[in-house]
C-alpha cells in the first residue's frame, strides 16, 4: 500500500497571505488527522477528520482550518499567516473506526515558511 | 495537565549496545501507547505500539514496556545501530469521547556512535 502523501512537501509565503495544504491517507483509512511540529512546542494536534466531519480539535486559532473529502483526501487552511506559523505540518491517517482508536501513519510533511 | 513526557533529552550509545529510551506519561485512560521514530526532514515513522491491557509488546529488535503502576513507558533497542540515530517520540491515544488524537512526548534525541 503507498503510504501518506502531502502536498507541496515546501512552501515560502509572507505574512498575511493564506495557504492550503493536502493530505491523501493510506487507501481505506478514514481518519485523517493535522499536527504542527516546531523547535519550541514539538509536536501539536490541530484536527481529527473522520468521514468527512472534524472530530476533534486542537488549541489553535479559527486562522486554521481544514476538511476532508468524500474520497478520505484532507486539506487544511491557515489564513493571515504570521511568522510563527513556521513548522513542519504533519497528516496522519488511521484506519480507525467510529468509536475507536488505533495507530497513526505520517506523511512526510508540509515544511512551511512564513517571511 | 494531562501529558507524556520523556526522561532524557539526548541519549548516546555505542553502536551494538542496547539502547533504553523512557517516557512518563500521566493519563490513566489512556488506550495506548505508540512509539515513533523521526529522520531529519522526514515525517515519524511508528515503529511499535501496545495496548493498555498489555506490559510488554516485542517487534524486530524492539520491545516496549508499559509499567501501568508508575505510568513508565520504555522503548528497548537491541544491538543498536546507525541507523537508528534519530528521534524517537512516545504518544498517547485514549480513543472514545476524545477521539483518535495522539498526544506526544518531548522526544529524545539518539545518537549511535561507531
Amino acid at each position: 500500500k503507498a503510504g501518506v502523501t502531502q502536498t507541496p512537501r515546501y512552501l515560502i509565503k509572507t505574512r498575511g497571505q493564506q495557504v492550503t495544504l493536502s493530505c491523501s491517507p493510506i487507501s481505506g483509512h478514514r481518519s485523517v488527522s493535522w499536527y504542527q511540529q516546531t523547535p519550541g512546542q514539538g509536536l501539536q494536534f490541530l484536527f481529527e477528520y473522520f468521514s468527512e466531519t472534524q472530530r476533534n480539535k486542537g488549541n489553535f486559532p479559527g486562522r486554521f482550518s481544514g476538511r476532508q473529502f468524500s474520497n478520505s483526501r484532507s486539506e487544511m487552511n491557515v489564513s493571515t499567516l504570521e511568522l510563527g506559523d513556521s513548522a513542519l505540518y504533519l497528516c496522519a491517517s488511521s484506519s480507525v473506526t467510529s468509536g475507536g482508536a488505533d495507530t497513526q501513519y505520517f506523511g512526510p510533511g508540509t515544511r512551511l515558511t512564513v517571511l | 495537565g494531562e501529558s507524556v513526557g520523556l526522561h532524557l533529552p539526548t541519549l548516546s550509545v555505542q553502536e551494538g549496545d542496547n539502547s533504553i529510551i523512557n517516557c512518563a506519561y500521566s493519563n490513566s485512560a489512556s488506550d495506548y501507547f505508540i512509539w515513533y521514530k523521526q529522520e531529519s526532514g522526514k515525517g515519524p515513522q511508528f515503529i511499535i505500539d501496545i495496548r493498555s491491557n498489555m506490559d510488554k509488546r516485542q517487534g524486530q529488535r524492539v520491545t516496549v514496556l508499559l509499567n501501568k503502576t508508575v505510568k513508565h513507558l520504555s522503548l528497548q533497542i537491541a544491538a543498536t545501530q546507525p541507523g537508528d540515530s534519530a528521534v524517537y517520540f512516545c504518544a498517547e491515544i485514549r480513543g472514545g469521547a476524545a477521539g483518535n488524537k495522539l498526544t506526544f512526548g518531548g522526544g529524545t534525541r539518539v545518537l549511535v556512535k561507531p
